[in-house]
């Protein structure tokens, strides 16, 4: 019963590949977020979609790229991958407009190598 | 931009000692404020939220925090800290009409035997 749920867990892989994370939520939320947490613990918002529409697209480098084939599901894929990418990334969920927090999934951690 | 500033990145308390950890926002208007914590390897869970009901804000986990307009601020305490309360703390700010919740950088709690 899992409210937000990210695949994979754990991500290691070599610089220059192409990799995906994906996300999915059963609370039935219209808004969905990736954030990036650094070594330092730093989060930063990367993109947040309202009903399949992006709505926030912070400074992230184009080998990034969300899609939301619906409401539930926001996927991240990353091309090129390089060590700075190292970090771990998770996605959230929240409705729109009722001043509420995001719930959390638990998080993916990728090495790049 | 709205953001927020955690004065602290360690905190260290003894088992049954007072816990406090302060977070200070910059915004004119009072926004959304939260308090999430991060136990080791896990995502973010939410302790409470301030959404301009009661300036005191009870959450989870004996955890509660006061909105005082006049500094800024939106203060975490705890009267007895327990070895479980041992984690990652981050205090947010969502202003209204935003989707972007910011986050402060973090505060390491440690709790001493």
């Amino acid at each position: 019963d899992t409210a937000v749920s990210q695949t994979p867990k754990y991500l290691v892989t070599q610089m220059g590949n192409d990799k995906s994370i994906k996300c999915e939520q059963n609370l039935g939320h219209d808004t969905m977020y990736w954030y990036k947490q650094d070594s330092k613990k730093f989060l930063k918002i990367m993109f947040s979609y309202n009903n399949k529409e992006l709505i926030i697209n912070e400074t992230v480098p184009n080998r990034f790229s969300p899609k939301s084939p619906d409401k539930a599901h926001l996927n991240l894929h990353i091309n090129s991958l390089e060590l700075g990418d190292s970090a771990v990334y998770f996605c959230a969920s929240s409705q729109r407009r009722e001043g509420l927090g995001y719930t959390f999934g638990s998080g993916t951690r990728l090495t790049v190598v | 931009a709205q953001s927020v500033t955690q004065l602290g990145s360690h905190v260290s308390v003894s088992e049954g000692a007072l816990v406090l950890l302060r977070c200070n926002y910059s915004s004119s208007v009072p926004p959304y404020l939260f308090w999430y914590v991060q136990y080791p390897n896990q995502g973010l869970q939410l302790l409470l939220k301030y959404t301009s009901a009661a300036t005191l804000v009870k959450g989870i986990n004996g955890f509660e925090a006061e909105f005082k307009k006049s500094e800024t601020s939106f203060h975490l305490t705890k009267p007895s800290a327990h070895m479980s309360d041992a984690a990652e703390y981050f205090c947010a700010v969502r202003d209204f009409g935003n989707e972007k919740l910011t986050f402060g950088t973090g505060t390491r709690l440690t709790i001493i035997p």
